[in-house]
């Protein structure tokens, strides 16, 4: 099967523009993650889907970050305006159930702001 | 509350075995898990354990858990170059599916 795509691979803004990555889960996986790993850091939950609607984004900066999953397929996680502390990889990551033990990564977006 | 800590380096000789440690705080944790992560691929999981076991055995991985004192190990026998990696400790909390992760150990191998 395929696996999570996501696009671009690499992106380099400069502070204040804005930016957006694009999620595509593997066919059939109902729950969607994007994840922000800073450079020594772990992966934290920025925002959880299930189908199309939001299950959890407690962790999200919700006055620059914002993230869709139309149609409850693919998502796109956009940052408006960006700041040089968002310079990170964003992962997404998908399930096909809630309960599914671990999920399944992409190779994520590495994000670089200048 | 959520935290797992973990050493962020550790050097091993090709040939001997890695141990690498981690404990975390929430006693609920349903699911225990390590990820594998080569420089620029994404996270791989490498292998879990339920909470209610306290070892599991594939191949050259073995993970023990010691739920009384909220400890997880990950040994690698026979470590490879192809080892070389960085390792995160994740669990899941029992009220929520989501996965929380350490800050990963950087496992660098010695000729």
């Amino acid at each position: 099967e395929a696996g999570v795509a996501q696009s671009p691979r690499y992106k380099i803004i400069e502070k204040r523009q804005s930016v957006a990555f694009w999620c595509n889960p593997i066919s059939g996986h109902a729950t969607l993650y994007w994840y922000q790993q800073i450079l020594g850091q772990g992966p934290k939950l920025l925002i959880q889907f299930q189908n199309n609607g939001v299950v959890d984004d407690s962790q999200l900066p919700k006055d620059r970050f914002s993230a869709e999953r139309l149609k409850g397929v693919d998502s796109t996680l956009k940052i408006q305006p960006a700041k040089l502390e968002d310079s990170a990889v964003y992962l997404c990551a998908s399930s096909l159930l809630r309960t599914e033990v671990g999920y399944t990564f992409g190779s994520g977006t590495r994000l670089t702001v200048v | 509350g959520e935290d797992v800590e973990q050493s962020l380096f550790l050097s091993v000789r090709e040939g001997d075995s890695s141990v690498i440690n981690c404990t975390y705080t929430d006693s609920s944790s349903t699911y225990l898990y390590w990820y594998k992560q080569e420089p620029g691929a994404g996270l791989q999981l490498l292998t879990y354990i339920f909470s209610n076991m306290d070892m599991k055995q594939d191949q050259r991985l073995t993970v023990l858990l010691n739920k009384k004192d909220k400890h997880l190990s990950l040994r690698i026998a026979d470590t490879q170059t192809g080892d070389s990696a960085i390792y995160f400790c994740a669990e899941t909390p029992l009220r929520d599916d989501k996965i929380i992760f350490g800050k990963g150990t950087r496992l660098h191998i010695l000729p």
